[in-house]
């Protein structure tokens, strides 16, 4: 399996601002994930962060809102922008790795926004 | 796109019975379908995978089958512990560079 460290591991936010999520990977990988999970629900991908180009996104997401970086094959960063209470959720970073193409995950963020 | 359905939502049973979690898939292209399992607060973790070449895949107490032609695959736990509880996800994926479909989950209970 991999490391995935994944940074804050919760926050509660004010209605408006911004919030980055940090995922680094001990290793070289091929695909990085965000994904999100609301309480009691299945995880939704949200994008794809590809390495030194634009992130893919799945539909109901755009990159006003949540923006994706992910300068390098090990770190990658999610920002949930001008954030709403819809926003609260749990925020999920995953890698696959070329060797095994298996998916992990990392430990996750618990966005809570009042 | 691929969709993934999964049975049941939520299942009880009793410590020492089996437990099987259904799901089944829309795109025959699919050709990997992993099993994660989350427990309360943390991440999901993958605990047993199956790839399209393959019809059964066992790991001591969990077993995955996949029927390909009917589409769907099955995860399979024996002799359940307590610390078997937890919300269990499948997933399909046409492999390498291509992304995750998740079922929506089924919430185990084992009742010691």
């Amino acid at each position: 399996s991999a490391v995935i460290s994944q940074k804050p591991s919760r926050d509660i936010c004010q209605r408006g601002t911004s919030l980055t999520i940090q995922c680094q990977v001990d290793s070289q990988v091929t695909m990085m994930f965000w994904y999100r999970q609301q309480p009691g629900q299945s995880l939704t991908l949200i994008a794809t962060a590809n390495q030194g180009s634009e992130a893919t996104y799945e539909s109901g997401f755009v990159i006003d809102k949540f923006p994706i970086s992910r300068p390098n094959l090990t770190f990658s960063t999610l920002t949930v922008s001008n954030m709403s209470p819809e926003d609260s959720s749990i925020y999920l970073c995953s890698v696959e790795r070329a060797t095994n193409e298996k998916l992990f995950f990392g430990s996750g963020t618990q966005l809570s926004v009042l | 796109g691929e969709n993934v359905e999964q049975h049941p939502s939520t299942l009880s049973v009793q410590e020492g019975d089996s437990a099987v979690i259904k799901c089944t898939y829309s795109d025959s292209a699919s050709n990997y379908f992993p099993w994660y399992k989350q427990e309360l607060g943390k991440r999901p973790q993958l605990i047993i995978d199956i790839r399209s070449n393959v019809g059964e895949k066992k790991d001591q107490r969990i077993a995955v089958t996949l029927n390909k032609t009917a589409k769907h695959f099955s995860l399979h736990i024996t002799e359940t512990q307590p610390e078997d509880s937890a919300v269990y996800f499948c997933a399909a994926s046409k492999g390498s560079r291509n992304q995750f479909y998740f079922g929506t989950g089924t919430s185990l209970t084992v009742i010691p």
